[in-house]
């Protein structure tokens, strides 16, 4: 399995241009979520579906769309970068939600997004 | 209010100490607490958690942590120390929406961990 997988791994973006952050996984989980990290604020939820077809908004999902159309795929797109949202974004996945079940979540090797 | 708090932005411990991360939390109902580790740029790789039973908690490398209800602590250890233990560390509880059984994972701010040869 190659577990959680995120692409791109860098990118530099302009103010106002837009971009979708990829990520995947083949474990066939059903809840998948998308954090950022900032220095000094520890990991934040962007947004998190808890399945195909299912979305929800995290703690920090302002300037972030996301949608879940199979079980495999869930895309954060950024509709008009700011600086604000320079910042290194996960994407995790586990059986079922891990705030209600307990579960593991595994971890994508992140993508680290500076926008200029 | 904070639910939960990892009060030390860096440890630093000599190779073959014992060495403690701390991490405090403030959550109603029965928590969940969790230990992530993140190597330098890497993603998050699961520890240990504590869900319910024995509050001594073993995971992975060796690593172990304690949870301490009246303490509301759940502080990670680890006997000996590596080199190789020096990553960032994070601590994460859940907490319930009010009246529901759906709930979400805070994590801490993450401390770092050097450990000196």
């Amino acid at each position: 399995n190659a577990g959680v997988t995120q692409t791109p791994k860098f990118q530099v973006l302009k103010t106002g241009q837009s971009m979708t952050l990829q990520c995947a996984q083949d474990m066939n989980h059903e809840y998948m979520s998308w954090y950022r990290q900032d220095p000094g604020m520890g990991l934040r939820l962007i947004h998190y579906s808890v399945g195909a077809g299912i979305t929800d908004q995290g703690e920090v999902p302002n300037g972030y769309n996301v949608s879940r159309s199979t079980t495999e795929d869930f895309p954060l797109r950024l509709l008009s970068a700011a600086p604000s949202q320079t910042s290194v974004y996960f994407c995790a996945s586990s059986y079922s939600n891990p705030g209600t079940g307990g579960e593991t979540q595994y971890f994508g090797p992140g993508t680290r997004l500076l926008v200029l | 209010a904070q639910s939960v708090a990892q009060p030390e932005d860096q440890v630093n411990v000599a190779e073959g100490n014992p060495l403690t991360v701390k991490c405090t939390y403030s959550v109603s109902g029965n928590p969940y607490l969790f230990w992530y580790v993140q190597y330098p740029n890497r993603g998050l790789q699961f520890l240990l958690k504590y869900i319910t039973g024995d509050n001594l908690v073993k995971g992975s490398y060796g690593f172990e942590a304690e949870f301490n209800k009246s303490q509301t602590s759940f502080h990670l250890k680890k006997p000996s120390a590596l080199v190789s233990d020096s990553a960032l560390y994070f601590c994460a509880v859940r907490e319930l929406s009010r009246g529901s059984t759906l709930g979400r994972l805070y994590f801490g701010r993450g401390t770092q961990l050097t450990v000196w040869p």
